[in-house]
């Protein structure tokens, strides 16, 4: 099972909103809502942000929401704030069952 | 408050072998299944393995499969992973998480995670 596809990086400046995307496929991302986000900071571990794809987890700011069409989930993170600054993961169910990760994105918080 | 943390990881030269513990605390450990995933130096996560909590159903990422085995003892409060035939691609941050339930079926998604431990796969 290959890796979901996320950018790189994304970068916005305080206040602004950004969208990190997360590709996969009609095995995966397309055939279930089961898509999770996860926050990480520096040597830090992994944070839940956004489950089934667009719940949030009690304590997760409603700043960050999310969504799903076709193929391809995003995570949308409004208001930007320094403390966004971190990694972010997308997760899928897959057939098999198994899991799948995207490569991550780098939020840089100009 | 829940708690997750690990041990066993460090050094273990190609084709050895090493068990990591998870100690839970603050929670009902055999209510919930469990998972570990990794993460290589510099890289993303990979799922590794998950068991369901009561049943010990257990899953298994296709790039471990044959070589690792996760199970857990509940009257300890404690998941594990045996790591067998290791590799240097096996290299990795090994973090345990917790899922929301305890159905027969993998879980997509874990919360928290613990803080992880190290192993080194290295002559």
């Amino acid at each position: 099972q290959s890796a979901l596809t996320q950018p790189a990086s994304v970068s916005g400046s305080p206040g602004q909103s950004i969208t990190i995307s997360c590709t996969g496929t009609n095995s995966d991302v397309g055939a279930y809502n089961y898509v999770s986000w996860y926050q990480q900071h520096p040597d830090k571990a992994p944070k839940l942000m956004i489950y089934d794809v667009g719940n949030r987890p009690s304590g997760v700011s409603n700043r960050f929401s999310g969504s799903k069409s076709g193929n391809t989930a995003s995570l949308t993170i409004s208001g930007l704030q320094a403390e966004d600054e971190a990694d972010y993961y997308c997760s899928s169910y897959a057939r098999g069952p198994t899991l799948v990760f995207g490569g991550g994105t780098k939020l840089t918080v100009l | 408050d829940v708690q997750l943390l690990e041990s066993g990881g460090g050094l273990v030269q190609p084709g050895g072998s090493l068990r990591l513990s998870c100690a839970a605390s603050g929670f009902t450990f055999s209510s919930y299944a469990m998972s570990w995933v990794r993460q290589a130096p510099g890289k993303g996560l990979e799922w590794v393995s998950a068991i369901s909590g009561a049943s010990g159903n257990t899953y298994y990422a296709g790039s471990i499969k044959g070589r690792f085995t996760i199970s857990r003892d509940n009257s300890k409060s404690t998941l594990y992973l045996q790591m067998n035939s290791l590799r240097a691609e096996d290299t990795a941050v090994y973090y345990c998480a917790k899922a929301p339930g305890d159905g027969n079926f993998l879980y997509n998604w874990f919360d928290p995670w613990g803080q992880g431990t190290l192993v080194t796969v290295s002559s």
